[in-house]
């Protein structure tokens, strides 16, 4: 059974540019989360979709943005980057209830 | 300001030696959960507790749940080189899958 896929693995964009993740969740898993892990502040909740719906939301501003297809595969998008949006961008999928989260190896972001 | 504060940040210890890694919080939270991350790796569940005072044993690693639910601790017996890596507790609100995550505590075993 394939795990959690995220791509791409690695991304280097400049400031102002806009950047698109993408993941695809464990086949059956109709949950995706969203978090951005950073040195300074760890691991931070970004949104949690279910059925094509944001369930979920974080503290984030507007440019980081989601969404969900009908086959339960997800997008994130950050707009006007900043320098501060460097990060390990990870995603986690489940059924939708409280049960194991499993996660992807992430997308490293690089704003230079 | 993190709502799951861990502690220490980060552990040097011999192989066969004993570790404690803590995470302590004001609010009580549903359930805890402790994650263990490698580089170049998402965070991989090590053990969900949800009942106060509750204690799990996963081989040399044992969890406990505060009787409040608002702190839990991982401790490793005898640790090994293989256990090497950020371990991170998560609290859940039973909002969904939006976990609070404290600030990890980086394990090193030297051999």
């Amino acid at each position: 059974k394939a795990g959690v896929t995220q791509t791409p693995r690695y991304l280097i964009k400049t400031r102002g540019q806009q950047v698109t993740l993408s993941c695809s969740p464990i086949s059956g898993h109709r949950s995706v989360s969203w978090y951005q892990q950073t040195p300074g502040q760890g691991l931070q909740f970004l949104f949690e979709y279910f059925s094509e719906t944001q369930r979920n939301k974080g503290n984030f501003p507007g440019r980081f943005s989601g969404r969900q297809f009908s086959n339960s595969r997800s997008e994130m998008n950050v707009s006007t980057l900043e320098l501060g949006d460097s990060a390990l961008y990870l995603c986690a999928s489940n059924k939708g209830g409280s049960e194991k989260l499993f996660f992807g190896s992430g997308t490293q972001l690089s704003v230079l | 300001t993190q709502l799951l504060e861990q502690s220490p940040q980060f552990l040097s210890i011999q192989e066969g030696e004993n570790l404690t890694v803590y995470c302590n919080s004001s609010s009580v939270f549903s359930s805890l959960q402790w994650y263990r991350q490698e580089p170049g790796e998402g965070p991989v569940l090590l053990v969900t507790v949800v009942t106060g005072g509750e204690v799990k044993k996963l081989k040399r690693l044992t969890f406990q749940f505060g009787d409040a639910r608002k702190d839990s601790s991982l401790h490793i017996t005898a640790a090994q080189p293989g256990d090497t890596g950020l371990y991170l507790c998560a609290g859940d609100k039973a909002a969904g899958n939006k976990l609070t995550f404290g600030g990890g505590t980086r394990v090193l075993v030297k051999p």
